[in-house]
């Protein structure tokens, strides 16, 4: 299996433009989690998925943040307008059962995103 | 919210046992305490998870303690491939919440 894949792996853009990340979990897994990683807030789960229905989005810093699932195989956490404070690197994770504990959280590279 | 609380960094000798402590005095009855690993630059990678029970795999071991208020996570022969941030977390069997902290930074000294 190839893993989580996010893409893109770097963004550069300037504040006020619209990022657009995206995810593609393991095939098979059914949960879907959006991390953010900063020096200053360390990992912060922003929300996540079971069977593609947003489950707690209760960590998404504000109404800037939206994430979509629209089927099993790819999701999307799109900031518009982006500014320098969404600097970090965005990860995104899938877990085999939802509600289960089977042990792992398989994360993909991260995608880091700085915004002048 | 993490219920954890870790030392922000340790160092070990190469080849030597790493010993990283975690607490998690509110831990309930039906959560799991998990064991992640950040390497630099890299997405957090699974090492062990356990109930109650001590447990050991290829990875690692993990001890908890007979009323579950704390735990170590042992890496029996440190490499310097084992330089990392070590997180330690409380979850549920109900929920999917994986709140990571803000971990201990390992460094394996040559």
């Amino acid at each position: 299996d190839a893993g989580v894949i996010q893409s893109p792996r770097h963004e550069v853009t300037e504040m006020g433009q619209e990022v657009t990340l995206r995810c593609k979990p393991i095939s098979g897994h059914n949960s879907l989690f959006w991390y953010r990683q900063t020096m200053m807030r360390g990992l912060e789960l922003l929300i996540y998925f079971n069977n593609n229905v947003p489950i707690d989005d209760s960590g998404m810093p504000e109404d800037r943040f939206s994430a979509k699932m629209p089927n099993a195989s790819f999701s999307t956490l799109k900031i518009q307008p982006s500014e320098p404070r969404d600097s970090a690197v965005y990860f995104c994770a899938s877990h085999p059962e939802s509600g289960r504990v089977t042990g792992e959280l398989f994360f993909g590279e991260g995608s880091r995103l700085t915004v002048l | 919210d993490a219920k954890t609380t870790q030392p922000p960094s340790m160092d070990c000798a190469e080849g030597r046992a790493a010993n990283l402590p975690c607490n998690h005095s509110t831990i309930s009855g039906n959560e799991y305490v998990y064991w992640y690993r950040q390497i630099h630059s890299q997405g957090p990678q699974y090492i062990i998870h356990g109930l109650k029970n001590n447990e050991t795999n290829e990875m690692a071991s993990l001890i908890i303690t007979e009323d579950r208020k704390s735990s170590t996570l042992i890496l029996p022969h440190a490499t310097l491939r084992d330089t990392a941030v070590y997180y330690c977390i409380v979850r549920g069997n109900t929920g999917n919440q994986f709140y990571f902290g803000t971990g201990t930074s390992l460094t394996v000294i040559p």
